[in-house]
């Protein structure tokens, strides 16, 4: 079975600050791994993945991510917060069918403040 | 190419009552996930058609329900509407194939039970 934990339910930090966004995840086979940005009343847009290609995975936005097997951890960062940052995050996994994606399991969510 | 689009935007129901919400896959892709998001929490999958035959499900009851047709597109059925079921339900269309296949979302419809 697979589940995400994302820990921070809400992060603020200053404009042109660090952004780290913290996920866990559990999975009993090789994982996809995830992460989507959801603006106010919008749905999920892919900012990245991970495919079991390289570990250090660069998204869209400036945005990149860590897949850390030992940590079993995939944390989100990008190293200068910008206002328009300002949303909610979710990871997700999928199982890895042998390259053929499962069901997305998604985080509850952590949503970012940027301060000015 | 043209994305995923979702039809209503909004919808406002009565317990008891049933609801259909469509969705458009995204050019080229062949496979539709549906996803329930409670206010607040992370979306659910409640489940996914190919070829026009679920093709997995999560812990959802029977009343929800969906369809896909030949060119793709999908609809989710809810019967029997209970106020729980308030949420933004979201589509999501992919590409089965050799390798990854993202799964693309639409801007999702709001549906509130009162």
């Amino acid at each position: 079975a697979q589940s995400v934990t994302q820990l921070g339910s809400h992060v603020s930090v200053s404009e042109g600050a660090l952004v780290l966004l913290r996920c866990n995840y559990s999975s009993s086979v090789p994982p996809y791994l995830f992460w989507y940005v959801q603006y106010p009343n919008q749905g999920l847009q892919l900012l990245l993945k991970y495919t079991s290609a390289a570990t250090l995975v660069k998204g869209i936005n400036g945005f990149e991510a860590e897949f850390k097997k030992s940590e079993t951890s995939f944390h989100l960062t990008k190293p200068s917060a910008h206002m328009s940052d300002a949303a909610e995050y979710f990871c997700a996994v999928s199982p890895n069918y042998g390259g053929s994606q499962g069901n997305l399991i998604f985080g509850k969510g952590t949503k970012l403040s940027v301060k000015p | 190419e043209t994305g995923v689009t979702q039809s209503p935007t909004h919808l406002i129901k009565t317990r008891g009552q049933q609801v259909t919400l469509r969705c458009s896959s995204q050019s080229g892709h062949n496979t539709v996930s549906w996803y329930q998001q409670a206010l607040g929490q992370g979306p659910q999958f409640i489940f996914q058609y190919y070829r026009e035959e679920e093709n997995g499900r999560g812990n959802f009851p029977p009343r929800f329900s969906g369809l896909q047709f030949p060119n793709y597109s999908s609809e989710l059925n809810v019967n029997a509407l209970e106020l729980d079921d308030s949420a933004l339900y979201l589509c999501a269309s992919s590409r089965r194939a050799s390798g990854t296949d993202t799964q693309y979302f639409g801007p999702g419809t709001r549906l509130t039970v009162l």
